[in-house]
C-alpha cells in the first residue's frame, strides 16, 4: 500500500511555461515533505522542502504548495526550462519519529523547446 | 557526489551467483540506506544502518543482506541474485538538516 503517490508518471510542457507535478499521501502523521530531482545516470537531488505548518516555500523558480485537509501537495516549476527535464520524486517523513523517507513512483518531466 | 560514492557503478551477473555492492561515505553519518528503483515504484527502501553492527530491514528486504563493520562502510549482499533483483540501487546518507538524504550515483545491477 502506497503511502505517497504520484499519479502522473510523465508530464510534457513547453519551454516558458509553468509545470505543475502532483503528490498525494495517506498517512496524517507525515508532516515534513521532500521534493527531489533526478538526472539520468546520476542520484537524486534536493530540490525543496515543506513543513506541514506552513501551506507554501518558495525557492527561485520552484514552489511546493501543501494542502493538508486534501492530503496533497504540488511542486510548480515557473518558468520551465529545459534543463527542468528529469524525474521528480516526492517524499514525506514523521519529523521527529525516526530519519525514514518514504517516497512516490516519481513524475518524468519533459519541457521542450 | 562529494562525500558518497557506490561500487561498481555498472555490474551484470548470473541468476544464482551472490552480488555485494559496497557504498562508502566519508561524512561520518551515523545513518546509511539502500534503496532501489524501479519504474513505476520510485525509491523503495531495502535496508538501513543507524550505526556500526546496527541494521534494520525495509519495505523491500527479501534476498538482501547487509552488514556495517565501519561507519563509512554499508554493503548490500545479494545472496543469491534473481532477475527480478535487476535495478537500479541507490544508497544515501541522512538526515542532513532540511535536505533529507544524500545519494550516491546509483549502481546499474542486470540479473540474466
Amino acid at each position: 500500500d502506497q503511502q505517497v503517490k504520484q499519479n502522473s508518471p510523465s508530464l510534457s510542457v513547453q519551454e516558458g511555461r509553468i509545470s505543475i507535478l502532483n503528490c498525494d499521501y495517506t498517512n496524517s502523521m507525515f508532516d515534513y515533505f521532500l521534493w527531489y530531482k533526478k538526472y539520468p545516470a546520476e542520484g537524486p537531488t534536493f530540490l525543496i522542502s515543506i513543513s506541514s505548518i506552513k501551506d507554501k516555500n518558495e525557492d527561485g523558480r520552484f514552489t511546493v504548495f501543501l494542502n493538508k485537509s486534501a492530503k496533497h501537495l504540488s511542486l510548480h516549476i515557473v518558468p520551465s526550462q529545459p534543463g527542468d527535464s528529469a524525474v521528480y520524486f516526492c517524499a514525506a517523513k514523521v519529523y521527529n519519529a525516526g530519519n525514514m523517507l518514504t517516497f512516490g513512483g516519481g513524475t518524468r518531466l519533459m519541457v521542450k523547446p | 557526489d562529494a562525500g558518497i560514492t557506490q561500487s561498481p557503478r555498472h555490474k551484470v551477473t548470473e541468476t544464482g551467483t551472490p552480488v555485494t555492492l559496497r557504498c562508502h561515505q566519508t561524512e561520518n553519518h551515523r545513518y546509511m540506506y539502500w534503496y532501489r528503483q524501479d519504474p513505476g515504484h520510485g525509491l523503495r527502501l531495502i535496508h538501513y544502518s543507524y550505526g556500526v553492527k546496527d541494521t534494520d530491514k525495509g519495505e523491500v528486504s527479501d534476498g538482501y543482506s547487509v552488514s556495517r563493520s565501519k561507519t563509512e562502510d554499508f554493503l548490500l549482499t545479494l545472496e543469491s541474485a534473481t532477475s527480478s533483483q535487476t535495478s537500479v540501487y541507490f544508497c544515501a546518507i541522512g538526515p542532513q538538516g532540511r535536505h533529507g538524504y544524500t545519494f550516491g550515483s546509483g549502481t546499474r545491477l542486470t540479473v540474466v
